[in-house]
């Protein structure tokens, strides 16, 4: 069974730093591409964050480009978000989501972990 | 970028009914569509990708359709289980963007 299960979440002083991560499990994780995606509270989806299979490429949303980094370790089987210079903007639900892959191409964002609540206040 | 506008934003409809929700894209994203449906304190769930292919053990009553710049998310007869919140997704380019949602609401 595909599992991903993120922590690292909680409250976080506006100009701290917080890193989330993922643990991935029941599926060849070096096999996928992942993505962050958030939710703010009562809002839509945001995506985050991009990271290839092998680490080669990553982006990021403009919202969080520059004080972000998105990074995984296949032998740990784990994706993880450093998220630096924190704001009450970034205060929402995070979400780790592997990429689906269909005959060589991406299909849509096909297991999400439970989501990891960061809030950003003082 | 681009942008995903999303509607309509609510939609009140009953058990039995058939309802569409419509996605259009600021530009060109060939099918790179996917939807997904929300439910409140879970994650999203994959319902279509491709814009028209079904993921597995989504029921069939769900449909997507189009291609380039409109998309169309079909539901129909409606089960009390699908009255949730319903998000589309182009994954055509970098940065991957999301519609607002449309709430699927008991009426």
């Amino acid at each position: 069974e595909v599992q991903l299960v993120e922590s690292g979440g909680g409250l976080v002083q506006p100009g701290g730093s917080l890193r989330l991560s993922c643990a991935a499990s029941g599926f060849t994780f070096n096999n996928y591409n992942m993505n962050w995606v958030r939710q703010a509270p009562g809002k839509g989806l945001e995506w985050v964050a991009y990271i290839h299979s092998t680490s080669t490429t990553m982006y990021y949303a403009d919202s969080v480009k520059g004080r972000c980094t998105i990074s995984r370790d296949n032998a740990k089987e784990s994706l993880n978000l450093q998220i630096n210079d924190l704001r009450a903007e970034d205060t929402a639900v995070y979400y780790c989501a592997r990429e689906a892959f269909r005959s060589g191409f991406p299909g849509g964002f096909d297991y999400w972990g439970q989501g990891a609540l960061v809030t950003v206040s003082s | 970028d681009i942008q995903m506008a999303q509607s309509p934003s609510t939609l009140s409809a009953s058990v039995g009914d058939s309802v569409s929700i419509t996605c259009r894209a600021s530009q060109s994203v060939s099918a790179w569509l996917a939807w997904y449906q929300e439910k409140p304190g879970k994650a999203p769930k994959l319902l279509i990708y491709k814009a028209s292919a079904l993921q597995g053990g989504v029921p069939s009553r769900f449909s997507g359709s189009g291609s380039g710049t409109e998309f169309t998310l079909t539901i129909s007869s409606l089960q009390t289980d699908d009255f949730a919140t319903y998000y589309c997704h182009q994954y055509s380019g970098y940065p991957y963007t999301f519609g607002q949602g449309t709430k699927l609401q008991l009426k």
